[in-house]
């Protein structure tokens, strides 16, 4: 079974705080993907990396930036923790880029105080 | 681009009622179908897709979906819920050559007995 793991279920910041939110997978998966989930919004895309260190932008990558050093991890970063980013955010991952499913991760629970 | 639109945020039914969740999508090419399902406190996964052949593809706990290409349509139908059914559900589009997935809005079921 594909297991994706996120290092935290909740979360709590404080506003201006630089904020890690970190996903490993273990199943050699080329891409790896950070979503943000909000009520009435669906599933928005952050950003995506489709092998080591290469990375690119979804549709809402303000505020946000990521890291992959290693091809099993993949970290979600917010330089500078705003109250809007109060969220869900949900880390997935598939074999390739012909994959045709996305395995996500139970997601982390970010609220900023 | 793509965009999809889930028509019901919420819809409560019965148990052993039938259900119908609809998904409408606008894309300027073709594009991969999906259905995913996020039950309580988890992240989600993958329920059923359509790629090509068959219009109508079955997942293995009695759900369907049906392609419409003239209504640009995928909606999801269950014919008698059970209320482990009770979940959010997410239509979602992809192009065939692509990997990024654009979700709807997301659709709560609740099966009360």
């Amino acid at each position: 079974d594909v297991k994706v793991t996120q290092s935290s279920r909740y979360l709590v910041k404080r506003t201006g705080e630089k904020v890690f939110l970190e996903c490993v997978q273990d199943m050699d998966h080329e891409n790896m993907f950070w979503y943000r989930q909000d009520p009435g919004l669906g599933l928005r895309l952050i950003y995506f990396s489709y092998d080591v260190k290469m990375k690119e932008k979804g549709d809402i990558p303000e505020g946000y930036s990521v890291s992959r050093e290693k091809k099993e991890r993949f970290s979600l970063i917010l330089e500078s923790a705003s109250t809007n980013q109060t969220s869900m955010y949900l880390c997935a991952s598939s074999a390739s880029l012909g994959s045709y499913e996305q395995y996500f991760g139970p997601g982390t629970r970010l609220t900023v105080t | 681009a793509q965009s999809v639109t889930q028509l019901d945020s919420q819809v409560p039914v019965f148990e052993e009622a039938p259900v119908e969740l609809r998904c409408n999508y606008s894309s300027s090419v073709s594009v991969y179908l999906f259905w995913y399902v996020q039950y309580p406190n988890q992240g989600l996964q993958l329920l059923l897709k359509y790629l090509s052949g068959s219009t109508l593809v079955e997942s293995i706990n009695g759900f369907e979906a049906e392609f419409n290409k003239s209504q640009t349509s995928f909606h999801l139908r269950k014919p008698s819920v059970h209320i482990s059914d009770t979940a959010e559900y997410f239509c979602a589009v992809r192009p065939p050559g692509g990997s990024r997935l654009t979700f709807g809005e997301g659709t709560q079921l609740t099966v009360n007995p």
